[in-house]
């Protein structure tokens, strides 16, 4: 079975503060797929990114930047110069590859982030 | 490309009755996921459709069914609804190039059912 934990359940900054959000994972398999998604007050899951278990690279967009490390079974999120509008609840997610699972995906509780202004 | 689109957006439904939820994927996904998010549970797999076909379900009881159209349209059914069931229902569709592939998923708006 997989598990997804995202121990951080609220966050609040001050604007242009840099912030990380943790996510860590438990699985047996030896190829999965890692991911982020933000929802904002929308309700609607917005995908970020999606890595997986044989590419390590950290990775930068913008502003956003995520650290994959398996020997920790970790996979954080760092956001610099936090604005106003990250304001959402972050969601750390797992899949599997395999005919069993499809594409799958096992989500952690979230990380509620406010920006304040 | 339009994205995930769900219908309706709201419902509210009284215990008892029967729901039917409507999501259209991303034009050429070929898989269509459904989940159901509450404040208790968090967000939980219900079942993914991947040519006509289920081939992954969750830990829910039978009252909750699916299906998906040749078109790759999906619709999700709850009958027999309970208070519990008032949760945000999200619908995702990835490209699923075939039966074993692992895709992105990409979410709709989500319908929110609140059952009285």
């Amino acid at each position: 079975a997989q598990k997804v934990t995202q121990a951080q359940t609220e966050i609040s900054v001050v604007e242009k503060e840099d912030v990380t959000l943790d996510c860590v994972y438990e699985t047996r398999d030896t190829t999965y797929y890692l991911f982020w998604y933000k929802q904002p007050p929308s309700g609607e899951l917005v995908f970020l990114i999606r890595r997986n278990s044989f590419d390590e690279q950290n990775e930068i967009s913008g502003r956003y930047s995520w650290n994959f490390q398996k020997s920790t079974s970790s996979f954080n999120f760092t956001i610099t110069a936090s604005q106003v509008v990250d304001s959402a609840v972050y969601f750390c997610a797992l899949s599997v590859y395999g005919v069993a699972s499809g594409s799958r995906l096992t989500f952690g509780e979230g990380t509620q982030l406010t920006v304040n202004p | 490309k339009a994205g995930v689109t769900q219908t309706p957006r709201y419902l509210i439904k009284t215990r008892g009755q029967q729901v039917t939820l409507s999501c259209s994927p991303i034009s050429g996904h070929r898989s269509v996921s459904w989940y159901q998010q509450t404040p208790g549970q968090g967000l939980q797999f219900l079942f993914e459709y991947f040519s006509e076909t289920q081939r992954n379900k969750g830990n829910f009881p039978g009252r909750f069914s699916g299906r998906q159209f040749s078109n790759s349209r999906s619709e999700m059914n709850v009958s027999t609804l309970e208070l519990g069931d008032s949760a945000l229902y999200l619908c995702a569709s990835s490209l699923g190039f075939d039966s074993t592939s692992t895709d992105t998923q990409y979410f709709g708006p989500g319908t929110r059912l609140t059952v009285l």
